[in-house]
């Protein structure tokens, strides 16, 4: 099974403010790393997918890194909004048999 | 556009009983999963299948069973269903290619009683 972990688990910050969450996962056999937003009585919606030591992705005020040799991606919010307040999952793959492993998220909350 | 479509989205079972959640997909997706959260965990994969006739475990598939005889369906179902079952249970949907993003069912909220 592979080892996917998210930090921190939960982050409350004010409107505005910037934040940043980290995905770990072990560097070997890796294909291919999603973020997906998730917000409560919804279905995770895919922001990124990364393949390529060095990727950046960017969407609006959100922006993704990614480090395969270290294993790690980086997923920045850039002036948090309330409406950014949802749990931030990654999904590693490191298969061609299209199965990935899930961390267990990071759930942002920004007040107004 | 349907996308995946699960159903039942809510339901109670007692201990002992059995169902079938049931998962269909219109985007001619080879490859389908089903995944369950527990409160304060991420996704755990329960079971997947690249295309039809073909599916496997994943990290927790004991209690569990599938079928893929359409690519458009893949049913869930639990035998002598046990409180440890109580979870939200999502099915999910990708094209055959790494990259391609998984697109989720609403959910199926289980609880057994």
């Amino acid at each position: 099974i592979l080892n996917v972990e998210q930090s921190p688990q939960s982050l409350h910050v004010q409107e505005g403010d910037s934040t940043n969450f980290t995905c770990s996962f072990p560097s070997s056999n890796f294909y291919a790393l999603h973020w997906y937003r998730w917000e409560t009585a919804k279905s995770p919606e895919a922001l990124f997918v990364m393949t390529l030591n060095g990727d950046e992705k960017k969407k609006g005020r959100i922006s993704a890194t990614l480090n395969t040799k270290e294993g790690y991606s980086y997923l920045y919010i850039k002036g948090s909004q309330p409406e950014d307040s949802a749990t931030y999952l990654c999904a590693v793959t490191n298969t061609n048999a299209g199965k990935s492993t899930f961390g267990d998220g990071t759930t942002l909350t920004v007040k107004p | 556009n349907a996308g995946v479509t699960q159903t039942p989205k809510f339901r109670i079972l007692k201990i002992g009983q059995s169902m079938t959640l049931q998962c269909t997909q219109d985007m001619n997706h080879n490859y389908m999963y089903w995944y369950r959260q527990d409160p304060g965990m991420g996704l755990k994969l329960i079971y997947y299948s690249v295309g039809a006739g073909i599916t496997d475990k994943g990290e927790v598939p004991n209690g569990y069973n599938v079928s893929r005889s359409t690519t458009e369906d893949f049913p869930l179902r639990l035998e002598l269903a046990a409180p440890s079952q109580t979870s939200v249970y999502f099915c999910a949907s990708k094209n055959r290619y790494v990259t391609g993003e998984l697109f989720f069912g609403e959910g199926s909220r289980l609880t057994v009683l």
